[in-house]
């Protein structure tokens, strides 16, 4: 089953700490995605990456971080330098032909304690 | 910055066809305008896809004049199962790579 793999669903972070969301893609794409959406908002892209060991910052890089070892794997840190990370985090994927689409993960909801 | 324009919100009614257009007078040469749906606490998901003229799908068609600076999407016999956010998008002049939605349109189809 092919697709795109959020996990946790829901995260509580306390304040100070990191925390990671995972996204894993099976769908053997090149380029992920990072995108923050708060309630009633639209998507913002946070962090990209086109190709394994290279990432570039969106337009909401500060207080997070992520890295890209393998294709598959796009986790994302909200550092505690985020200072208001409660949100619903999207994570996509796409092929590099031009017209690929995106695809999306389900998600995970980030909340403060 | 915002690349894309789009109405905040529509409403409608069950049966009758929506057009909701998105301005993008920043498009590169070579992007495909993509429009997606998205349900509350989902990922979008694809709806259709186009580079100029028109294009139809099963559940939509896409209008794209000449210039290619908006383009407007039309639900046709709306039900109340297309209430959700529909947001279009475009890559970058500078990076196709670098996709950025806009604020998106919140459809709300009553009975």
């Amino acid at each position: 089953d092919g697709g795109i793999t959020q996990s946790p669903k829901y995260l509580f972070r306390k304040e100070g700490q990191n925390v990671t969301l995972s996204c894993e893609q099976n769908l053997n794409h090149d380029a992920m995605y990072w995108y923050r959406q708060d309630p009633g908002q639209g998507l913002r892209l946070i962090y990209y990456s086109q190709i394994v060991n290279d990432f570039q910052k969106g337009d909401i890089a500060e207080g997070y971080s992520v890295s890209r070892e393998k294709k598959e794997s796009f986790p994302l840190t909200v550092t505690s330098a985020q200072k208001n990370p409660t949100a619903f985090y999207l994570c996509a994927s796409r092929g590099v032909a031009r017209g690929e689409k995106l695809f999306f993960g389900s998600g995970t909801q980030l909340s403060v304690l | 910055l915002a690349k894309t324009t789009q109405p905040i919100s529509m409403d409608s009614y069950e049966g009758q066809e929506v057009n909701i257009t998105c301005s993008h007078n920043n498009i590169a040469t070579n992007d495909y305008i993509t429009w997606y749906q998205q349900f509350p606490s989902q990922g979008p998901r694809f709806i259709i896809q186009g580079y100029k003229t028109k294009v139809t799908n099963e559940v939509a068609s896409l209008f794209i004049p000449a210039d290619r600076k908006s383009s407007t999407l039309s639900l046709p016999r709306v039900s109340l199962s297309d209430t959700a956010v529909y947001y279009c998008l475009v890559g970058e002049r500078d990076s196709s790579y670098k996709l950025i939605f806009g604020s998106g349109t919140r459809l709300l189809v009553r009975p």
